[in-house]
């Protein structure tokens, strides 16, 4: 079975600092990750993906993501956050080849300070 | 174009009663899945549908869970017998068809389910 482990329960930065947030898989197949974003009051959007190819993927807003395969992780960085960042970010895990169902971490909660 | 939409936004149920949750998925998507978002907890999967294959219930947590999907457009999940510990949001997404050998999917806004 899936798992998906985000070690920072919640991230607290101040505006321009760096970010990097972290997400460990547990799966011995071949995955298709993501990172979704959910804005306070808002439904969750995608802010990146992966599925082949350059392991280092851009996404929206300045966010990028980097997959290793050998340490199974697909961490999210951003060179300088916004107070619009606040949010909470959710790592995602799906098997490749397969249309099924996404297992989830618990989430991050990042707050910037202004 | 229109994105996936639940209702309701927020439901509050007395212990016991029975509610229905719908989803309307983008036009066009073939797949629709259905989560249970926890407070502090990541989103939990019940149920997914694909065309008109048989449902994948694995995530579903008791037989008290149920959903069905008329027309392989909207679809309805339901819980009998509320219990306190039911309360969560409940998100829908769904994924185009050139989509699901990729799993993106696209997600509603959710149901606020209350159970008291």
């Amino acid at each position: 079975a899936q798992s998906v482990s985000q070690h920072n329960h919640h991230v607290i930065l101040s505006e321009a600092a760096s970010l990097e947030l972290g997400c460990n898989y547990s799966y011995g197949g071949t995955v298709n990750l993501f990172w979704y974003v959910q804005y306070p009051g808002q439904h969750l959007q995608l802010l990146l993906k992966y599925f082949s190819g350059d392991p280092l993927v851009k996404g929206i807003k300045g966010f990028e993501a980097e997959f290793i395969k050998s340490k199974f992780s697909f961490n999210l960085r951003k060179p300088s956050v916004q107070w619009s960042d606040t949010a909470e970010y959710f790592c995602a895990v799906g098997s490749s080849g397969s249309a099924r169902q996404l297992t989830f971490g618990s989430g991050t909660q990042l707050t910037v300070l202004p | 174009g229109a994105g996936v939409s639940q209702s309701p936004s927020n439901k509050v149920t007395e212990k016991g009663k029975d509610v229905e949750l719908r989803c309307d998925p983008i036009s066009g998507h073939t797949a629709l899945y259905w989560y249970r978002q926890s407070l502090g907890q990541g989103l939990e999967f019940l149920i997914y549908f694909q065309g008109n294959s048989a449902p994948d219930k694995s995530g579903l947590p008791s037989d008290r869970f149920s959903a069905e999907r008329t027309g392989g457009s909207v679809s309805t999940l339901t819980i009998q017998r509320t219990q306190q510990e039911d309360s969560a949001v409940y998100l829908c997404a769904s994924s185009p068809p050139q989509a699901t050998t990729y799993n993106e999917q696209f997600f509603g806004p959710g149901t606020r389910l209350t159970v008291l």
